[in-house]
Formats: C-alpha cells, structure tokens, sequence
C-alpha cells in the first residue's frame, strides 16, 4: 500500500515569490515514481512533473522543480517566481513499480496574491 | 489528437439505476485508469488497465465493473447506483507511467439521488 501526505491544506502567497509544496510519501516498493499535479478551479488535471525514485538528479519543468530527498521520502514542489495563473489545487502522487495506478494526496489549495 | 475523451460530462441517476462512464484515448496509450474525486479526498483509484484485456482493481472497486476490449476504449460501468457514488470521475492514460505522467479526461460530474 503507498500513501502520500500533504500537510498543507492552503496556503497564500505574494506574487512572484517563490512557493514550497510539501508531499511525504510511503511506499514499499524498490522502484517508484512521484507526481505532482495541478487542477484549476475549471477542474481539469494538469501534469506538472515527474521523479524516478532511481534519478539522481531533481527533476525540473520550467519554473517547477521537486525537491526529492529519498531517504527523508519527501518530495516537495517548488514552484519559482509564483504567478497569479498558479492558483489553484496542487497534487501529489505516488505509483509504484508495478503501474498500478497512483495514490494521490489530499491536495494543497494555493492562492497567489497580487 | 483529441487526448482522453470522456463522456458524458454531467450526469443524474436515480438510486438503483445503472449506467456507463465512457472513456476514449486516441495517443494508442497502453496504461488506463479510473478515479474519483470528492471533496476533501483527493483522487483515489478506482481500476486501472495495463492494456487491452487486462484489468485490477485499485483503492475504491466496490460498486463499478470494468473492461478493456480495445486499446482506446475503458469503460467503467456502476451496476447500481448509490448515493454515496456521487462523486467527480476522471479517467488517465499514460504511454509509459514509469517516466512521463498521466493524460487526464477532462471529467463526469455523477450525481445520484
């Protein structure tokens, strides 16, 4: 069984400041991969980035990165120079090797103020 | 390319009513899963597919069949309708979940009363 945790139910930011998602996750599997996620208030989700529990290196999408540190099993998101266009709710999620599907939090609402 | 379709995008059911959820990917994506939302719960699993003719279960089965006949279509059907699947459902797809993320449709909104 895998479970992600984000402890963050909001969050409020300045704009152009740069933002820290926190996600802890567990899992048994060897070989896993984590996910962050993005939905809008129009509802649809948006893939944002992607880890390898094997990648040495953190991942980054633009002004997105994840921060992974594998032995603490965190992966948070940190998004630079935040925009008003990045309000909305923020996933994260774990599948392991076996393609089963994710395991998603229960999401981080973050509201960017001007 | 129309990614994943999903239909219909709002749906009501009467209690004991059964209905499909219809799902479609044009990218030839082997991986196909279904979840739902409700509020304060995140997505949770509910059947994935890791390709044509092989379907599990995930988090949350209890209520819904699937099937997978073809590569592009994953149909997830409630047998009978309850209250307490009122919920936001979407479908994924993924060419390969190990490296890059899903393809989600863009939602059904089922209420049932």
């Amino acid at each position: 069984a895998q479970k992600i945790t984000q402890t963050q139910p909001g969050m409020f930011v300045q704009e152009k400041e740069a933002v820290t998602l926190d996600c802890t996750y567990d899992t048994s599997d060897p070989s896993y991969g984590l996910f962050w996620y993005k939905q809008p208030s129009s509802g649809e989700m948006i893939f944002l980035i992607y880890q390898g529990s094997y990648d040495q290196q953190n991942a980054t999408e633009g002004r997105y990165s994840l921060n992974f540190q594998k032995a603490r099993k965190s992966a948070n998101l940190v998004i630079s120079a935040s925009q008003l266009g990045d309000s909305a709710m923020y996933f994260c999620a774990v599948q392991g090797g076996g393609a089963d599907g994710l395991t998603f939090g229960k999401g981080t609402h973050l509201i960017i103020q001007p | 390319n129309a990614g994943v379709t999903q239909t219909p995008k709002f749906q009501v059911l009467k209690t004991g009513q059964s209905m499909t959820l219809q799902c479609a990917q044009d990218m030839n994506h082997e991986y196909m899963s279904w979840y739902r939302q409700d509020p304060g719960m995140g997505l949770r699993l509910i059947h994935y597919s890791v390709g044509a003719g092989i379907t599990d279960q995930g988090e949350v089965p209890n209520g819904y069949n699937v099937s997978r006949s073809t590569t592009e279509d994953f149909p997830l059907r409630l047998l009978s309708a309850a209250p307490s699947q009122t919920s936001v459902y979407f479908c994924a797809s993924s060419p390969n979940p190990d490296s890059v993320g899903y393809t989600f449709g863009s939602g059904t909104r089922l209420t049932v009363v």
